[in-house]
């Protein structure tokens, strides 16, 4: 079964400074990668996705995610951040079962604040 | 665009209570989901259902139970509920089939068990 990881439950940058989110994922084949936000009170909503055409995906509101096969990684970037991206963010791997169903596996989440 | 519905948001039950969590999709999603989330193990699959009367156990069904009689709606139950289901509950449905679309979420129902 695949499994995510988020390097960093809670990260802090200031007003204009880059966002750099960490995500590795377990995995024998390529999978499906995703970055999902949630903001206060609210359900998760898809920043971007990854599925097997261009490694450097672009997302909503300004983010983008480098897949990188040899590092097991999908990190989530954005040059300067803003106040309104304070927000959880969860990365998300979509496993290929049996029957040709998916089953999406979540990471634990990093909670992004920004500091004026 | 897609909405996903759940019935309550806020829900305050007792231990031993039958507790129902409705989830209603308007897009005609085959697949439904059940996840539960707890701050520091981020999202865990209830259960999900790939069509109409289709259920599978997702990571920890234990304790629940759905149901998806039509395929706008998926229920999760909490037979007898206990202090530790005491959780925000998220409902998400996709486009069938062997796909990688992307997950609709509803906004969430707390639930808390006393």
């Amino acid at each position: 079964a695949q499994s995510v990881t988020q390097l960093g439950s809670h990260v802090s940058v200031s007003e204009g400074a880059l966002v750099l989110l960490r995500c590795n994922y377990s995995s024998s084949v390529p999978p499906y990668l995703f970055w999902y936000v949630q903001y206060p009170n609210q359900g998760l909503q898809l920043l971007l996705k990854y599925t097997s055409a261009a490694t450097l995906v672009k997302g909503i509101n300004g983010f983008e995610a480098e897949f990188k096969k040899s590092e097991t990684s999908f990190h989530l970037t954005k040059p300067s951040a803003h106040m309104s991206d304070a927000a959880e963010y969860f990365c998300a791997v979509s496993d290929l079962l049996t029957g040709g169903y998916q089953k999406v596996t979540f990471g634990i989440g990093t909670k992004l604040q920004v500091i004026p | 665009d897609v909405k996903v519905t759940q019935s309550s948001r806020y829900l305050v039950k007792r231990t031993g209570e039958k507790v129902f969590l409705e989830c209603v999709q308007d897009m005609d999603h085959e697949n439904m989901f059940w996840y539960r989330q707890d701050p520091g193990l981020g999202l865990r699959l209830i259960y999900f259902s790939y069509d109409v009367k289709m259920k599978e156990k997702g990571d920890i069904p234990e304790g629940y139970s759905v149901s998806r009689e039509k395929k706008e709606r998926f229920s999760l139950i909490l037979e007898s509920a206990s202090t530790n289901q005491t959780s925000m509950y998220l409902c998400a449905s996709r486009h069938g089939g062997r796909n990688t679309g992307e997950l609709f979420f509803g906004e969430g129902s707390r639930l808390t068990v006393l």
